[in-house]
């Protein structure tokens, strides 16, 4: 079946260092990509998405390339902030099939 | 635009006792699915459904049921509550399309003493 593999956490930054959370994935077809963020006691809300091979999606100064190559969707920025403390997951969709999710990858930004 | 809305927020039950957590979205999604997030631990799918009247199990649909009789509900019914039930639990619901995200609720947080 498919599967999102995400790096293990905590990862702990200091202000203004630059991120990589790294997300690799398993799946048959042609399944759409998503990064999530969860704030401390809130639900989880869509970070970015690519929906095909060598898409960037990008919002808030995030960025991630869907790499079918590589089947892997990696999460950066260039200069994290404090407000960027959070829990992040990485996802699939494909069509009505249930969404395949990471485990979640915690964030601490120090300032 | 009230998005996925779950209800309650916050509730405490004793061993044995049943409830149901509300679901409801009015973004006419086809898809909706029930998930549980344990402290430090990620999501977990305990049910899902593809449209009015169809669902499916997700990785731990024991001791939960569900129902899908109109498009924009879907209960979350605990049958017998379980200390083990103690979780914080999210609703969410996309378009059937692949291509779109889901929309998360606020969550439930549920204690089982």
């Amino acid at each position: 079946g498919d599967s999102v593999t995400q790096m293990e956490g905590p990862v702990t930054l200091s202000e203004e260092a630059f991120l990589t959370i790294n997300c690799t994935y398993t799946a048959t077809g042609y399944p759409s990509l998503f990064w999530y963020v969860q704030y401390p006691g809130e639900g989880l809300q869509l970070l970015l998405k690519a929906t095909k091979a060598d898409d960037k999606g990008s919002n808030k100064g995030f960025e991630a390339t869907y790499r079918k190559e590589t089947t892997s969707f990696h999460l950066e920025k260039g200069s994290v902030q404090v407000s960027d403390s959070a829990v992040y997951f990485c996802a699939l969709n494909k069509g009505y099939q249930k969404v395949t999710f990471g485990t979640g990858t915690k964030l601490q930004v120090i300032p | 635009n009230a998005g996925v809305t779950q209800t309650p927020k916050f509730q405490v039950l004793k061993t044995g006792q049943s409830m149901t957590l509300q679901c409801a979205q009015d973004m006419n999604h086809e898809y909706m699915s029930w998930y549980r997030q344990d402290p430090g631990m990620g999501l977990r799918l305990i049910h899902y459904s593809v449209g009015a009247g169809i669902t499916d199990q997700g990785e731990v649909p024991n001791g939960y049921n569900v129902s899908r009789s109109t498009t924009e509900d879907f209960p979350l019914r605990l049958l017998s509550a379980a200390p083990s039930q103690t979780s914080v639990y999210f609703c969410a619901s996309r378009e059937g399309n692949g291509n779109q995200p889901q929309h998360f609720g606020d969550g439930t947080r549920l204690s089982i003493l």
